[in-house]
């Protein structure tokens, strides 16, 4: 099976514009994380994508949106970015059936904000 | 919030040597799992505990889930330059939070040859 896949992998934005990233899940996966990991914060949760609903949340500003399209693919947008949104942003899938609930993680999306 | 505190932070041995990551969580888990991120990669799931008091081995990496299900190890018997990497704990509360992770501050792992 195809593993986990993010596009772009580099991306270099200016501070008040947006960006899209985009997670191809493994085939059959109906579950979708996405984190933020910096080496001051380290890895953050940013929100979980199931069925196309948004099934649980963390703690980051309503700039941070994502969707997830009906074949599980799914996107995550940052609006007005700021010099500390510059980080890897890692999406994961799971099968999300039941145990065990390991995520496999795509290789990133490394995002620089100047 | 919940919040999984990982202890220590970076840990250099000697080829051979045994290395030893603790965690500890605010709550009481439903499981726990263990990644390892290389340097320029991303994290790898080594494995999940779910039981109470559980211990489980993997060649040389023996993983143990405390009695409360709020602290868990990861030992590594003498270690290669393989094991390089940093390692992370993440705390699951189960039901239909098992999507999110609240991951430990991770390990960072450096092996003399």
């Amino acid at each position: 099976k195809a593993g986990v896949t993010q596009t772009p992998r580099y991306l270099i934005k200016t501070r008040g514009q947006q960006v899209t990233l985009s997670c191809s899940p493994i085939s059959g996966h109906r579950s979708v994380s996405w984190y933020q990991q910096t080496p001051g914060q380290g890895l953050q949760f940013l929100f979980e994508y199931f069925s196309e609903t948004q099934r649980n949340k963390g703690n980051f500003p309503g700039r941070f949106s994502g969707r997830q399209f009906s074949n599980s693919r799914s996107e995550m947008n940052v609006s007005t970015l700021e010099l500390g949104d510059s980080a890897l942003y890692l999406c994961a899938s799971s099968l999300s059936s039941g145990p065990p609930y390991e995520q496999y993680f795509g290789p990133g999306t490394r995002l620089t904000v100047t | 919030g919940q919040q999984v505190m990982q202890i220590p932070q970076y840990q250099h041995v000697q080829e051979g040597e045994d290395f030893t990551t603790y965690c500890n969580s605010s709550t009481t888990l439903s499981n726990i799992q263990w990644y390892k991120q290389r340097p320029g990669g991303h994290p790898v799931f080594l494995i999940q505990l779910v039981k109470s008091g559980e211990v489980k081995k993997q060649k040389r990496l023996t993983f143990q889930f405390g009695e409360a299900k709020k602290n868990s190890s990861l030992h590594i018997t003498a270690t290669q330059t393989t094991d390089v990497g940093t390692y992370f704990c993440a705390g699951n509360a189960g039901g239909t939070s098992y999507g999110k992770l609240t991951f430990g501050q991770g390990t960072i792992l450096t092996v003399h040859p």
